[in-house]
């Protein structure tokens, strides 16, 4: 089944401690993306990949990280987590390294950093 | 700078009550305008993309359409099912960067 899977799924932490989020898609896709979503603001581009090892930032890239050392996957990295960082997280990916095409998006993760 | 405002924020309407969502946008030099379902606790679900103003698509009950500022999803004759948040979505000028839209919410009365 094609997917894009994230995991954790839930993940509560405390402030400053590191932690990771991983996104894997199995549809071979070039571009894959991250996005935050937070109510009356909608989704927000954190950041983007057109292939392996290319990378840009998006719209709200401050306090996050990212890597993409294998096309399947993009790890999502908040160095040191803030309260302001507790959100919805949605990993994405499209065929294509434009990205005009549909965007497949994982489950979600939901973020709470006290 | 781009932007993409959705209106209403919520809408309620009765089971076979037709309406229309709007998607206005300020992007230079659209390159694709997207619409996504979302359904609570879930990832958005891709329902349509245009390219010119002009374009209309349809699937089951929903329609989109397209002019140089503005798409709508018309949504012919709701079912309770077709409760969910719409997000629209305009990609730039080089085509990396999406801009979503903060959703309208639909609800559907039996």
């Amino acid at each position: 089944e094609a997917q894009v899977t994230q995991n954790p799924r839930y993940l509560i932490t405390v402030t400053g401690k590191k932690l990771t989020v991983t996104c894997s898609q199995n549809m071979n896709h070039e571009y894959m993306s991250w996005y935050r979503q937070d109510p009356g603001l909608g989704l927000r581009q954190i950041y983007y990949s057109m292939n392996v090892e290319v990378t840009d930032k998006g719209d709200v890239p401050e306090g996050y990280k990212v890597s993409r050392k294998e096309k399947r996957n993009f790890p999502l990295i908040l160095e040191s987590p803030s309260p302001n960082q507790t959100s919805l997280y949605f990993c994405a990916s499209s065929s294509g390294q434009g990205a005009l095409n549909e965007q497949f998006f994982g489950p979600g993760t939901r973020l709470t950093v006290l | 700078e781009d932007q993409v405002t959705q209106s209403p924020e919520a809408l309620r309407l009765q089971e076979g009550e037709s309406s229309s969502l709007n998607c206005s946008y300020t992007v230079s030099g659209l390159r694709g305008l997207f619409w996504y379902r979302q359904d609570p606790g879930k990832g958005p679900e891709f329902l349509f993309t245009l390219y010119s103003a002009g374009e209309e698509k349809e699937k089951e009950r929903l329609k989109a359409t397209l002019t140089k500022k503005e798409s709508f999803l018309h949504i012919t004759a709701p079912k309770p099912e077709d409760s969910a948040t719409y997000l629209c979505a305009a990609r730039d000028t080089g085509g990396f960067k999406t801009i979503f839209g903060a959703g309208t919410r639909l609800f559907v009365k039996a």
